[in-house]
């Protein structure tokens, strides 16, 4: 049972514009949210998150918003960079678990 | 600043082998976690450590084995391996005081079992 979804294996935007990743979750309990970005042979890094008192997070060129009632969260980047091409993984806890799930990713290709 | 260390990098092994991949952080976090990376499939959890001398089940556990040694270091051992463990896996650590916190990446470990 997929807790965290990401419905889109892939996705491609041209430089400049926005990219729009999704990620849904089943789980009601979750309540912080996660983001992380990979590039080939290397380990994921953290790029963003938000907490479920809030809706809306910014950092940069990078906007995570969280739709709880859908159990819907997106990853906005504008505008999108090659460098912003790599996999993109969605992830999410529950206050005490100390479990994070992860998405199955969306690889974005940036096209210059 | 090291981070999060994994050894080894790449390892082939041949059915019914056995071998521990370890992994080491220095950051002085609490909690730290084994993950599998299988394409399709995300990064699935396979145990975690919330803290030195505790360890549970992940969503994919069965065929693993871990060992929290001591704060810094949290080892995953596979006694038999089987071609259904050929993966990815990435250790990570985390500080977990009570408030939301991000989880810190190894570089990997990429097994082959034959």
């Amino acid at each position: 049972d997929q807790q965290v979804k990401q419905n889109s294996p892939s996705l491609s935007v041209q430089e400049g514009r926005i990219s729009i990743l999704n990620c849904d979750y089943t789980n009601s309990m979750f309540d912080y949210f996660l983001w992380y970005k990979k590039y080939p042979a290397e380990g994921p890094t953290f790029l963003i998150s938000i907490s479920s008192i809030k809706d809306k997070n910014e950092d940069g060129r990078f906007t995570v918003f969280l739709n709880k009632s859908a159990k819907h969260l997106s990853l906005h980047i504008v505008p999108s960079q090659p460098g912003d091409s790599a996999v993109y993984f969605c992830a999410a806890s529950a206050v005490g678990t100390y479990k994070y799930i992860f998405g199955t990713g969306t690889r974005l290709k940036v096209l210059a | 600043n090291a981070g999060v260390t994994q050894t080894p990098k790449f390892q082939v092994l041949k059915t019914g082998q056995s071998m521990t991949l370890q992994c080491a952080q220095d950051m002085n976090h609490n909690s730290m976690y084994w993950y599998r990376q299988d394409p399709g499939m995300g990064l699935r959890l396979i145990y975690y450590s919330a803290s030195e001398g505790t360890t549970d089940k992940g969503e994919v556990p069965n065929g693993y084995n871990v060992s929290r040694l001591n704060k810094r270091e949290f080892s995953l051992r596979l006694e038999s391996a089987a071609p259904s463990q050929t993966s990815v896996y990435f250790c990570a650590s985390s500080e977990i005081s009570g408030v939301n916190e991000k989880l810190f990446f190894g570089s990997g470990t990429q097994l082959s079992v034959l």
